[in-house]
């Protein structure tokens, strides 16, 4: 089955500093790639996804890459702000089968 | 409607109990899914149905057991839970083999003494 690597685990940066979070996955089946934002006691949020079929895709401050070749995947935070602290999933799709990366603990100091 | 609505919110049950876990959607998604979400840690498939049958059982012990009676409804039934079940349950929905739409409840918390 699917196994994602997700790095680092935590993730501390300054106001105004980029942050960028790398994912690695197994199956070369896998062909959507989202990417989560959890907060304390609530449920995983959508914040950007990407399709096997294109390789970077971008909304507003956040972006993500995708290599294909290489089977990694990429989250990019530019201008960062308190806000974005919180936990970061990536994830990887074949057909139903959803798994997701260990997570990154992100924290923005102000 | 675009929300996958969970009940209850929170639930304690003893060992003994005998609860169910529910999951509502009305957006037409024939996928839906039971995930398990440990404190710091990734969510955890449980179950896939798609078109109201199982297709997907990460070796869950029986001491869980899904249901679709139809296809917005998704149940966890819960019997003779141990207290290292006590988790986040997430159900979530989206469209048949495509990510389209995929939309995660807010989870019930399960606390099991």
């Amino acid at each position: 089955g699917e196994n994602v690597e997700q790095h680092p685990s935590t993730l501390s940066v300054q106001e105004g500093d980029s942050a960028v979070i790398k994912c690695t996955y197994s199956d070369s089946a896998s062909n959507y790639f989202p990417w989560y934002k959890q907060e304390l006691g609530k449920r995983p949020q959508l914040i950007i996804d990407i399709r096997s079929n294109v390789g970077e895709k971008k909304d507003q401050r956040i972006a993500v890459t995708l290599n294909k070749t290489a089977k990694h995947f990429s989250l990019h935070i530019t201008e960062t702000q308190p806000e974005d602290s919180a936990v970061y999933f990536c994830a990887a799709l074949n057909n139903n089968d959803m798994r997701f990366g260990a997570g990154t603990r992100l924290t923005v100091k102000p | 409607d675009t929300e996958v609505t969970q009940t209850p919110k929170h639930l304690v049950m003893g060992m003994t109990n005998k609860k169910s876990l529910k999951c509502e959607q009305h957006m037409g998604h024939r996928a839906m899914y039971w995930y398990k979400q440990k404190a710091k840690k990734p969510p955890e498939l449980m179950f896939v149905y798609s078109y109201e049958k199982l297709s997907i059982n990460e070796s869950v012990p029986s001491r869980f057991s899904p249901e679709c009676p139809n296809s917005s409804l998704l149940n966890l039934h819960l019997h003779a839970l141990q207290p290292e079940d006590s988790a986040l349950y997430l159900c979530a929905s989206s469209q048949d083999r495509a990510p389209y739409g995929y939309t995660f409840g807010s989870g019930t918390r399960l606390t099991v003494v």
